[in-house]
């Protein structure tokens, strides 16, 4: 089955400073990347993602690109701030079918210094 | 509004009783899902449904058991309470579509066992 893996566990930078999660998958066959924002006490949200036919998606300061050759994707954030700081979520399924569902990476708790 | 609802949102109880959690959703989806997650940690996946009658365990062992009786509602069922049951517990929700498995949260249930 899938497994999915996410660097770093813990990440720290400076308020405008960029940040980069990483996250790499074994099913040749998924072709579903959403990325999850969890705020401390609040529920996960999806916050961007990307289907196998595109490498690359942005949305103002997030984008997240995808490489199908080596199986890996990355959410990118740039100009970072305080409200950036949270537990972020890479996930991959095989997209769409009765039995599919998302396999999740382990998180990176995100932590912007003002 | 589109919503997924979990009753109670906090529970504290003590050792050797029953409870059960609630998970109702208005989104029109199919498949449910319930996680456990300790603060700022993993999503680690206890039970899930891919419909009406359906329901498959997930990668975590969990003493608590599922049902499915309708479609929107997946309620999650400890018999006897342990204080290891201490944790929280999320309600996801997802829809059968060609090319996606995103999932949406509820807010949680936060429970505690003395």
């Amino acid at each position: 089955g899938e497994n999915v893996e996410q660097h770093p566990s813990t990440l720290s930078v400076q308020e405008g400073d960029s940040a980069v999660i990483k996250c790499t998958y074994s099913d040749s066959a998924s072709n579903y990347f959403p990325w999850y924002k969890q705020e401390l006490g609040k529920r996960p949200q999806l916050i961007i993602d990307i289907r196998s036919n595109v490498g690359e998606k942005k949305d103002q300061r997030i984008a997240v690109t995808l490489n199908k050759t080596a199986k890996h994707f990355s959410l990118h954030i740039t100009e970072t701030q305080p409200e950036d700081s949270a537990v972020y979520f890479c996930a991959a399924s095989r997209g769409g079918g009765a039995t599919n569902k998302l396999i999740f990476g382990t998180g990176t708790l995100l932590a912007v210094q003002p | 509004e589109a919503d997924i609802y979990q009753t109670p949102r906090y529970l504290v109880i003590g050792t050797g009783k029953k409870i059960t959690l609630e998970c109702s959703q208005t989104m029109g989806h199919d498949k449910m899902y319930w996680y456990q997650q300790d603060p700022g940690m993993e999503l680690h996946l206890i039970h899930y449904s891919y419909g009406v009658n359906s329901t498959e365990k997930g990668d975590l062992s969990s003493e608590s058991t599922v049902s499915r009786i309708r479609t929107e509602h997946f309620p999650l069922t400890l018999e006897s309470a342990r204080p290891s049951h201490t944790s929280q517990y999320l309600c996801a929700s997802s829809k059968t579509e060609l090319s996606t498995d995103t999932q949406y949260f509820g807010p949680g249930t936060r429970l505690t066992v003395l």
